[in-house]
């Protein structure tokens, strides 16, 4: 069974700072990770998505890495903005999606 | 506590036929909201409902419907099925408006052939 981990929970910093988000997963056997991005009271936005032959993708002051091998993800968001506060989850499709956690970050301004 | 279950897991129809895809809530929640992923593509939201109601709607045409039941349990109904219709559906609850805690269910693969 997939079991995917986000670290931290909680992130909280001064705006300016750039972020740095952790997913692991257990099962390397995927077809793609995606981030997504949830707003409180809203569904879900979906940030990247890196099929499971590539290792990288950036979009703005996004970039996301995979390494399937040792089963890990990494977001990081450049120079943070209080808009960037929001819980960002990682899912693993292995046939079905498997969610991380989340982490909730808090950019202070 | 069951989490949020949907069936069938996977269905298979030809183009031009309908779907119906079904969401159960956890129990005790109110909004029930559906996505598509198609293959290689990012979740993309559907239709959300919350007590009865349709609240808001992705951008997808007139044939993706849907509703909640009095029990909070869900339908979503795909018309004239098309090829590009091939997607994993997810549903996802929470305890209602407001509330920023989704649980997603295990979604239903649709594939149209």
């Amino acid at each position: 069974k997939q079991e995917v981990t986000q670290i931290p929970a909680a992130l909280s910093v001064p705006e300016g700072e750039n972020l740095v988000l952790n997913c692991s997963f257990t099962d390397s056997a995927i077809y793609n990770l995606q981030w997504f991005r949830q707003d409180p009271g809203k569904g879900l936005t979906s940030l990247l998505l890196i099929q499971s032959s590539q290792r990288e993708q950036t979009s703005g002051r996004l970039n996301a890495s995979l390494d399937k091998s040792s089963g890990r993800s990494t977001l990081y968001i450049a120079a943070s903005q209080p808009g960037d506060s929001a819980t960002y989850l990682c899912a693993v499709d292995d046939y079905k999606l498997s969610f991380g956690a989340g982490t909730t970050v808090t950019v202070r301004a | 506590e069951a989490g949020v279950t949907q069936s069938p897991t996977h269905l298979i129809k030809t183009r031009g036929q309908q779907a119906t895809l079904r969401c159960s809530p956890i129990s005790g929640h109110t909004s029930v909201y559906w996505y598509q992923q198609a293959l290689g593509l990012g979740l993309q939201f559907l239709l959300w409902y919350d007590e009865g109601e349709e609240r808001n709607r992705g951008n997808f045409p007139p044939r993706f419907s849907g509703r909640q039941f009095p029990n909070y349990s869900s339908e979503l109904n795909v018309n004239a099925l098309e090829l590009e219709d091939s997607a994993l559906y997810l549903c996802a609850s929470s305890p209602g408006t407001g509330a920023n805690v989704l649980t997603f269910g295990a979604g239903s693969r649709l594939t149209v052939l």
